[in-house]
């Protein structure tokens, strides 16, 4: 168990939906990252917040946001859902903004039908 | 840019071989570098990281910097160690993770 917690496992939603995934990092970490894991593309970096503040961007949708609250969760917004967005959705924190480690959560599958 | 390369999508190797897995990254500053392992589409999981030069499992990673390069290596690859392998290095506000390697195992 890395510590950090994802929530939910798995989300099953249709086309031009929205959603939220959760995640808890673990106890200390200021960081927060999100990526996409699909099959064919690998993991994909999202975004990256430290302490409440947006850090790093990648190649995130203009349909995908995120926050990081004052308690240090972040959520992922998704938005307008399409087939294509049907992946694994990691979560990983970390002590600092730089130069460390991550630890990952355990993902959440969305599936889009 | 900073990037990690890691030129094999697949490598297959059999039971008591020796396996390597190819990473290179891109030179800015003074990255740190990591491996991660992730078994059958579950958490990724730190393997190694350049520091602190220990062997997990049985592999071990040396950083080259004159080749730029942080290439895992086991000298004997068991069935367990069949799973899918991400080269990660430090700098800029982010983690960078290579394209990653399936290595599988042949019993």
């Amino acid at each position: 168990d890395s510590g950090v917690t994802q929530t939910p496992k798995h989300l099953i939603t249709a086309t031009g939906q929205r959603v939220t995934l959760r995640c808890s990092p673990r106890s200390g970490d200021l960081s927060v990252y999100w990526y996409q894991q699909s099959l064919d593309q690998g993991l994909q970096f999202l975004i990256h917040y430290y302490n409440g503040e947006e850090r790093a961007k990648g190649n995130i949708l203009e349909r995908f946001s995120a926050q990081q609250f004052p308690d240090l969760h972040s959520e992922l917004n998704l938005s307008s859902l399409e087939l294509g967005d049907s992946a694994l959705y990691f979560c990983a924190s970390s002590v600092r903004a730089e130069n460390t480690e991550a630890f990952f959560g355990q993902g959440t599958r969305l599936t889009v039908v | 840019a900073q990037r990690v390369t890691q030129p094999e999508k697949l490598l297959s190797v059999f039971k008591g071989a020796p396996v390597e897995l190819k990473c290179n990254y891109s030179y800015s500053g003074s990255p740190e570098l990591f491996w991660y392992v992730q078994y059958s589409r579950q958490r990724l999981q730190l393997l190694l990281r350049h520091i602190s030069r220990e062997s997990i499992k049985g592999f071990t990673a040396d950083l080259n910097k004159g080749e730029t390069s942080f290439h895992l290596k086991k000298p004997f690859a068991q069935e367990e160690d069949s799973a899918m392998y991400y080269c990660a290095r430090t700098g800029a506000n982010n983690l960078f993770f290579g394209t990653g390697t399936r290595l599988t195992v042949i019993p």
